[in-house]
């Protein structure tokens, strides 16, 4: 059964700092991975979706590696900003499709 | 303006009663799924359609239900047997359940047990 683990589960950084969010699974057949953002009480923000197939995906200040060797996955940002305060989860798509596992996230505070 | 849509955003439950919540999309994609959340914690799968008339179960299933009569409405019925139904529940779509899509979510209803 895929286990999904976000650490840390809290992060706090000042603004304009780079950081890194890292998301580790335990197995290698996925077919793609997804990050998301999550304001508080809100749904979910899709952010990168990397496929089985890729090692990277950017948008602006966001870049998603995939290392499916190693069972990890990072969310990197760029000059963080006091709007980037949310958080972010990581969900693996099954390689037998149509399940994906969710982890539990990391909660991202960024300081003026 | 395309999307998923959620009612309500609130609900309030008396312990024995059912339940349904909402989930509406005009994406026009065939998979839906209902997770739910936890304070702290990730989503998981209750229920899953790949397709109108069709849907598996989730990890988390007992005590709830659904229905798919139509692509764009994916109901989530919780039942007097789910022994702690008081979470956030969400609702999301993709264009399939093919393992390359992208998944997209509503805004959430939030069901309080009183």
């Amino acid at each position: 059964k895929q286990e999904v683990t976000q650490i840390p589960a809290a992060l706090s950084v000042p603004e304009g700092e780079n950081l890194v969010l890292n998301c580790s699974f335990t197995d290698s057949a996925i077919y793609n991975l997804q990050w998301f953002r999550q304001d508080p009480g809100k749904g979910l923000t899709s952010l990168l979706l990397i496929q089985s197939s890729q090692r990277e995906q950017t948008s602006g200040r966001l870049n998603a590696s995939l290392d499916k060797s190693s069972g990890r996955s990072t969310l990197y940002i760029a000059a963080s900003q006091p709007g980037d305060s949310a958080t972010y989860l990581c969900a693996m798509r099954d390689a037998n499709a149509g399940k994906s596992t969710f982890g539990d996230g990391t909660t991202l505070t960024v300081k003026p | 303006d395309g999307g998923i849509t959620q009612s309500p955003k609130y609900l309030f439950r008396k312990e024995g009663q059912n339940v349904t919540l909402s989930c509406e999309q005009n994406l026009n994609h065939d998979a839906m799924y209902w997770y739910r959340q936890d304070p702290g914690q990730g989503l998981r799968l209750i229920y899953y359609s790949q397709i109108v008339n069709d849907f598996q179960k989730g990890d988390i299933a007992e005590g709830y239900s659904v229905s798919r009569e139509k692509k764009e409405s994916f109901p989530l019925t919780v039942t007097s047997a789910q022994k702690n139904p008081t979470a956030f529940y969400l609702c999301a779509s993709s264009i399939s359940s093919g393992g390359g899509n992208e998944q997209f979510f509503g805004p959430g209803t939030r069901l309080t047990v009183l």
